[in-house]
């Protein structure tokens, strides 16, 4: 069966620090990958999404970038963080060739920037 | 991309039969229905999808009228557990990625 895995669970960094959310996904390949933001109280607002290696498009302009250095290895990161950047965020993945678009989501990073 | 609105809350009580009714008025010919459950500080959990007519499983029923643009997902006997967000999103994979928008969602409370 396939397994989303997000770490860390929380995170604590003073503004200006650097940092970097890694995702991974096991028992499938070639995945479409997300990257998503919730911002407390409201809805996910989509980052970043990826349908292979190298591959990246992302959604909405912001101190944050994503890469795909493998298949299943989806990354964020962001040079110098934001007091704006405090959220929760979310990885997901969804099968490439499903018309369906049902994506199965990570446990998610809480951080806060102070 | 099909936008959809659903009611901002809901109450319940233990054991009632809940409907959460979702409009999405421009849903396109290839979109699909999806709806997602989410506990807090958890991500969203996929709970059922559908095209048209109607879908069960063993969690709940998602109901689509013939027009499509409008869909209700149902929830028999709800628990305590099932105080949650629940988002209704209409999509479907486009040039090789799927595109869904998630809005705020429906938060149903439901007590004793």
């Amino acid at each position: 069966s396939q397994t989303i895995h997000q770490w860390p669970a929380t995170l604590v960094q003073p503004v200006g620090s650097p940092l970097s959310l890694e995702c991974t996904v096991e028992g499938t390949s070639n995945p479409n990958l997300y990257w998503y933001r919730q911002a407390a109280g409201r809805g996910l607002q989509l980052l970043f999404y990826s349908v292979g290696i190298g591959q990246i498009s992302s959604e909405v302009p912001q101190n944050l970038s994503a890469s795909r250095p493998q298949d299943r290895q989806f990354i964020l990161s962001s040079k110098k963080l934001l007091l704006s950047d405090s959220g929760f965020y979310l990885c997901a993945w969804a099968t490439a060739t499903d018309p369906s678009s049902i994506q199965y989501f990570g446990a998610g990073t809480r951080l806060s920037v102070l | 991309l099909a936008k959809t609105t659903q009611p901002i809350s809901m109450d319940s009580y233990e054991g009632q039969e809940v409907n959460i009714t979702c409009s999405h008025n421009n849903i396109a010919t290839n979109d699909y229905i999806t709806w997602y459950q989410q506990f807090p500080s958890q991500g969203p959990r996929f709970i059922i999808q559908g095209y048209k007519t109607k879908v069960t499983n063993e969690v709940a029923s998602l109901f689509i009228p013939a027009d499509r643009k409008s869909s209700t997902l149902s929830l028999p006997r709800v628990s305590l557990s099932d105080t949650a967000v629940y988002y209704c999103l209409v999509g479907a994979r486009l040039s090789g990625y799927s595109t869904l928008t998630f809005g705020k969602g429906t938060m149903l409370l439901v007590s004793p």
